[in-house]
């Protein structure tokens, strides 16, 4: 275990269905990820939260919403996915986001959207 | 953009062989991370190599790291059926606030 969990490790959804990924950091960081891994790519950085802001947002659809209520929960909300954001989505955290802080990652939501 | 690139990008050994994983990247860095990817769940930190050193050791695992041909790798020693993984190398982007990984090398081993 890595001090980063994840809820739910499976979803299946439709195109018109809202839900929302749960991360959960019990390692006291500041800084938390979320990552999208496809096929045969590498992982994609979407957002990064440090102290509850959000620093980076790298060209992420507006059908992915994060939130990130406080330093130790982060959200990912989801409504009117495509077919084609079916994927692992992996949460992690560090420390700090200065100079590339180790991160701990989650074991990741799987997503399929029908 | 991409940063880090692994090679190859599967290797098959045998257990007690070792695996060498190669990792190139773009920019200049201030450190490389390998990571480890247990099928279908989420990555874990092996080992970190800052520019400044040139090798590093942890258990069965030796990193390199050439900043003049920006490159580095991983060396599995003695190698057992539960390194079987996805191996990552990652870089941190330009503005310093978050890793850049690469694809990956999917190592095998067979018992």
């Amino acid at each position: 275990e890595t001090g980063v969990t994840q809820t739910p490790r499976h979803l299946v959804m439709g195109m018109t269905n809202k839900k929302s990924l749960k991360c959960e950091q019990h390692l006291g960081h500041n800084a938390m990820y979320w990552y999208k891994q496809s096929a045969k790519k590498p992982l994609e950085l979407m957002f990064v939260y440090s102290l509850e802001e959000r620093v980076e947002n790298n060209s992420v659809p507006s059908r992915f919403s994060p939130e990130c209520p406080n330093s130790s929960h982060l959200f990912l909300h989801l409504h009117t996915l495509q077919p084609e954001d079916s994927a692992l989505y992996l949460c992690a955290s560090s420390q700090g986001t200065s100079l590339g802080d180790t991160q701990y990652f989650g074991p990741g939501t799987r997503l399929t959207v029908l | 953009s991409q940063q880090g690139e692994e090679d190859p990008q599967a290797l098959s050994i045998q257990e007690g062989e070792n695996a060498t994983m190669n990792c190139s990247y773009k920019t200049s860095i201030n450190n490389l991370q390998w990571y480890r990817q247990n099928s279908g769940r989420g990555l874990v930190h092996l080992i970190l190599i800052r520019s400044n050193e040139r090798e590093k050791h942890s258990g069965r695992l030796r990193v390199t790291l050439d900043t003049s041909k920006k490159s580095s790798s991983l060396l599995i020693t003695a190698s057992r059926a539960a390194d079987t993984a996805s191996y990552f190398c990652a870089t941190t982007n330009q503005a310093g606030t978050a890793l850049i990984f690469g694809k990956g090398t999917t190592l095998s081993v067979s018992s």
